[in-house]
């Protein structure tokens, strides 16, 4: 069955760097695009950023671009959010997602990982 | 792409017919997700393109709509879906969600 399991979570000062993975399992994972997803605490989702399968299109929230960077490594199975700049803001759990192809470069998701907290906080 | 969906927040009596709405700010199609997501859990993918059901959900939930305007339908509610339910616009990126509607026990 599908699975996706993230890790790299925890406590980080402000202005510091953290990166998450997410490995997959059960299915093809150099044949799908996958997000990343987050969801501070009490609020609501926030959509963080995409690679396509093969890591050469990638797009990002307007509250990372700049500052977090999305890539994969196909051999391992394993997806990387790399976070730089970190603020209070962004403390949430982080969700990686598989996405479907849909249409146009378009890629809705089907199956989430059980998420990582990171807490930026001094 | 702004996503508005409401009620925030209704109650409702298991079997009851329960629907939410979902506003795009502008047309995205059908490129228009679903997602129940109970407390202390990930989200589960309800539907996609609108009205398409993922693999496994009941037959209870339903989708409708395009463009702008949006609905999730839930027939008959059971006690398992007591959750809060988001939309979510893949059409334009960066890809955005709804702020949620909680579903929760008269």
């Amino acid at each position: 069955q599908v699975q996706l399991v993230e890790s790299g979570g925890g406590v980080v000062q402000p202005g510091r760097s953290l990166r998450l993975s997410c490995v997959a399992s059960g299915f093809t994972f150099g044949s799908f695009a996958i997000h990343w997803v987050r969801q501070a605490p009490g609020k609501g989702l926030e959509w963080v950023a995409l690679t396509s399968y093969d890591g050469k299109n990638k797009y990002y929230g307007d509250s990372v671009k700049g500052r977090f960077i999305i890539s994969r490594d196909n051999s391992k199975n394993t997806l990387y959010l790399q976070m730089n700049s970190l603020g209070p803001e962004d403390t949430a759990v982080y969700y990686c997602a598989r996405g479907r192809y849909y249409d146009s470069g378009s890629f809705y998701i089907d199956y989430w990982g059980q998420g990582t907290l990171v807490t930026v906080s001094s | 792409i702004q996503m508005a969906q409401s009620p925030s927040s209704l109650s409702a009596s298991v079997g009851d017919r329960v629907t939410i709405t979902c506003r795009a700010s502008q047309d995205i199609s059908n490129y228009l997700a679903w997602f129940q997501q109970k407390p202390g859990k990930a989200p589960k993918s309800l539907i996609y393109a609108a009205s398409t059901l993922q693999s496994g959900v009941p037959s209870r939930f339903s989708g409708s709509g395009s463009e702008t305007d949006f609905t999730l339908t839930i027939s008959s509610l059971q006690p398992e879906d007591f959750a809060t339910y988001y939309c979510q616009q893949y059409n334009t990126y960066p890809f955005t969600f709804g702020p949620g509607t909680k579903v929760d026990i008269k």
